[in-house]
């Protein structure tokens, strides 16, 4: 497995401001996700964190306003731009472990943000 | 459109019971199914599964996938209230390994 860590656990922040969220993993891993869990929804994918290149994004989701970092293979921050309360969700990172094909997938402990 | 139903939405039992979730699916190029335990923000890994009738068992958790008829179940025996929890099944399509989640199943076991 992988040792991940979020920051920040939990925020509360302004209607139009935006967040940093940053995901640091213990060994490099190829394959980052950023994940949203809505109240009482499941898991969506946002996009996949592409080091040195840029993110691919699910269908929903923009650049401008999800945009997401990877500058090497233990790390990622994703920005939740210009919010608003609907984005008031936990943001989730995750990496595919490689230990056998096809890989395992682990999450970061989530950051919970509320937009007021 | 991947589509990934899991069944029941919820569940209730006592400590000791016996409980299968279920988890039928529908993605394009399947890879693997993945289960997860949600308790209180990140999902923690328990299995993921390949093969079709090969069981996978961690203490008193255990799964088992059927390729052919699409589906897959999660037992647990002997219910303790720490197992009270949302499972989230998982699978996963594609090169690009991602994950399409059910709405999960939630568990409550009452002392």
């Amino acid at each position: 497995s992988a040792v991940i860590s979020q920051k920040p656990s939990r925020d509360i922040c302004q209607r139009g401001t935006s967040l940093t969220i940053q995901c640091q993993v213990d060994s490099q891993v190829t394959m980052m996700f950023w994940y949203r869990q809505q109240p009482g929804q499941s898991l969506t994918l946002i996009a996949t964190a592409n080091q040195g290149s840029e993110a691919t994004y699910e269908s929903g989701f923009v650049i401008d306003k999800f945009p997401i970092s990877r500058p090497n293979l233990t790390f990622s921050t994703l920005t939740v731009s210009n919010m608003s309360p609907e984005d008031s969700s936990i943001y989730l990172c995750s990496v595919e472990v490689q230990g056998s094909i096809p890989y395992e997938q682990y999450f970061g402990p989530g950051t919970r943000l509320t937009v007021t | 459109e991947d589509k990934v139903v899991q069944s029941p939405l919820s569940l209730v039992v006592h400590e000791g019971d016996t409980v299968t979730l279920n988890c039928s699916y529908e993605v394009t190029n399947f890879r693997s199914l993945l289960w997860y335990k949600q308790e209180k923000k990140a999902p923690t890994f328990l299995f993921m599964l390949t093969s079709s009738g090969i069981e996978k068992k961690s203490g008193r958790l255990s799964s088992i996938l059927d390729k052919k008829e699409l589906f897959s179940i999660l037992n647990i025996t002997a219910t303790q209230t720490g197992d009270s929890a949302v499972y989230l099944c998982a699978p996963g399509s594609g090169s690009a390994r991602q994950l399409t989640f059910g709405s999960g199943t939630q568990l409550t076991v009452l002392p």
